[in-house]
């Protein structure tokens, strides 16, 4: 099975950067996914990454480190619309998902 | 618009019934999958399927079963419904197994 860890709750305020944090540990590795969920609504795909450093798309970048089973999630110029939940997802070696319990990130004016 | 659907969006349930979740997705993908949602548990896995004709059990598939007749559906059933059960329940799809997934926007079951 994966463990898989990232906090609960973050905020910051609108303009600046969080930074997501999610460890794993996984029994076989192939993939990290990162989703948006705003509340009440589906997880949709933000980012992938399975080689190690940096992908970057728009305001958005997710890093990997798989010798340390790490991954980050970057919100550059933080929105009013990026108040949601960030779920952290590991693939593994059957191409199953597992997912974090997700952080749930307030953005405030 | 392609996508997924989930049926219903929302269901309360009387203990020891029979329910039924339905997905449909348009996009001629050849996996799917249901998950259940729970506070402060993340999304798991109950159970996929990786092309028509086959389904396995996932994480948590105890009081669930599936099928998969066709590519465009993957029906969920709860052959008799406890209040353990009273979850989020997410479908999704990927093209392939190895592919990213793609979500339906959820039904919400509780069950009394």
């Amino acid at each position: 099975g994966q463990n898989i860890d990232q906090p609960t709750e973050m905020t910051a305020t609108e303009g600046a950067i969080v930074q997501i944090n999610c460890t794993y540990q996984t029994s076989g590795f192939n993939g990290l996914f990162w989703y948006q969920q705003h509340a009440g609504e589906a997880p949709t795909f933000l980012s992938y990454n399975v080689l190690d450093g940096l992908e970057e798309k728009g305001r958005f970048s997710s890093f990997l480190s798989r010798s340390k089973g790490y991954s980050y999630l970057l919100l550059k110029e933080l929105q009013m619309k990026d108040s949601a939940s960030y779920l952290c997802a590991v693939r593994d070696g059957d191409y199953k998902l597992s997912f974090g319990a997700g952080t749930t990130v307030t953005v405030r004016a | 618009i392609a996508g997924i659907t989930q049926a219903p969006t929302s269901q309360i349930l009387a203990a020891g019934r029979r329910m039924t979740l339905r997905c449909t997705q348009d996009m001629r993908h050849n996996a799917m999958y249901w998950y259940r949602q729970d506070l402060g548990l993340g999304l798991r896995l109950i159970h996929y399927s990786n092309t028509a004709g086959t389904t396995g059990k996932g994480e948590v598939p105890d009081g669930y079963s599936v099928s998969r007749a066709n590519t465009d559906d993957f029906p969920l059933t709860l052959a008799s419904a406890v209040p353990s059960q009273t979850s989020v329940y997410f479908c999704a799809s990927s093209d392939n197994p190895t592919d990213t997934q793609y979500f339906g926007p959820g039904t919400r079951l509780t069950v009394l």
